[in-house]
């Protein structure tokens, strides 16, 4: 029984288009993420929602909007896709917001832009 | 500007030696590190953490070291097993802060038989 999970796990898109990531997680948890790891393998924060409140948010271009319905689910909006933009995205969960919390990653979903 | 770096791109190990993976930290208000394995069209998943108030913490086989001074901390696996053979990220992040988790960029460990 998948933990954290994320769909698509592949995306291969054009330029242009406007695409969204779908992140999921049964552990109940109240706070979700969304990781950026690029070409270099940093994995790189790029939000972060507590109880579907908005709590991080680095300096992400506003082509990205993350939405959370309920606090199991955090969706990534991303509009007017770039070649830049192709990456793996990983969605994470953890209990609460303080630094001592482990969180818990998804598989990833790998988005190539042509 | 990588606040936390993991400079040895990869390591090979033989089996049963002992592996040490290396991490460095620039930012002296991180206090709490963890370390994640990752295997391949996986997601990281959590291996060990240590706060800053100790400068070592033992899990098994997993032992990680912190040198405050020198804002260094290391993987020590051993024995090393084939299945060690993976990804590991080192991470950092400060307690009073939000929960930001900043990681290094990866060692890929290879365990030979």
């Amino acid at each position: 029984d998948t933990a954290v999970s994320q769909t698509p796990k592949y995306l291969v898109t054009q330029m242009g288009n406007d695409k969204s990531i779908k992140c999921e997680q049964n552990l109940g948890h109240d706070t979700m993420y969304w990781y950026k790891q690029d070409s270099k393998k940093f994995l790189k924060i790029m939000f972060s929602y507590n109880n579907k409140e908005l709590i991080i948010n680095e300096t992400v271009p506003n082509r990205f909007s993350p939405k959370s319905p309920d606090k199991a689910h955090l969706n990534l909006h991303i509009n007017s896709l770039e070649l830049g933009d192709s990456a793996v995205y990983f969605c994470a969960s953890s209990p609460g917001t303080s630094g001592v919390e482990t969180q818990y990653f998804g598989p990833g979903t790998r988005l190539l832009v042509l | 500007d990588q606040q936390v770096k993991q400079n040895s791109p990869s390591l090979s190990v033989q089996e049963g030696r002992i592996s040490i993976l290396n991490c460095d930290y620039t930012n002296s208000m991180f206090d709490y590190f963890l370390w994640y394995k990752k295997y391949p069209a996986e997601g990281p998943t959590f291996l060990i953490s240590i706060s800053s108030i100790k400068d070592k913490n033992e899990d098994g086989r997993f032992t990680v070291f912190l040198n405050k001074s020198a804002k260094h901390l290391s993987l020590h696996i051993v024995p090393s097993q084939p299945g060690d053979s993976a990804v590991y990220f080192c991470a950092a992040s400060a307690v009073r802060g939000a929960q930001k988790l900043v990681f290094g960029q990866g060692t890929r460990l290879t365990i030979n038989p």
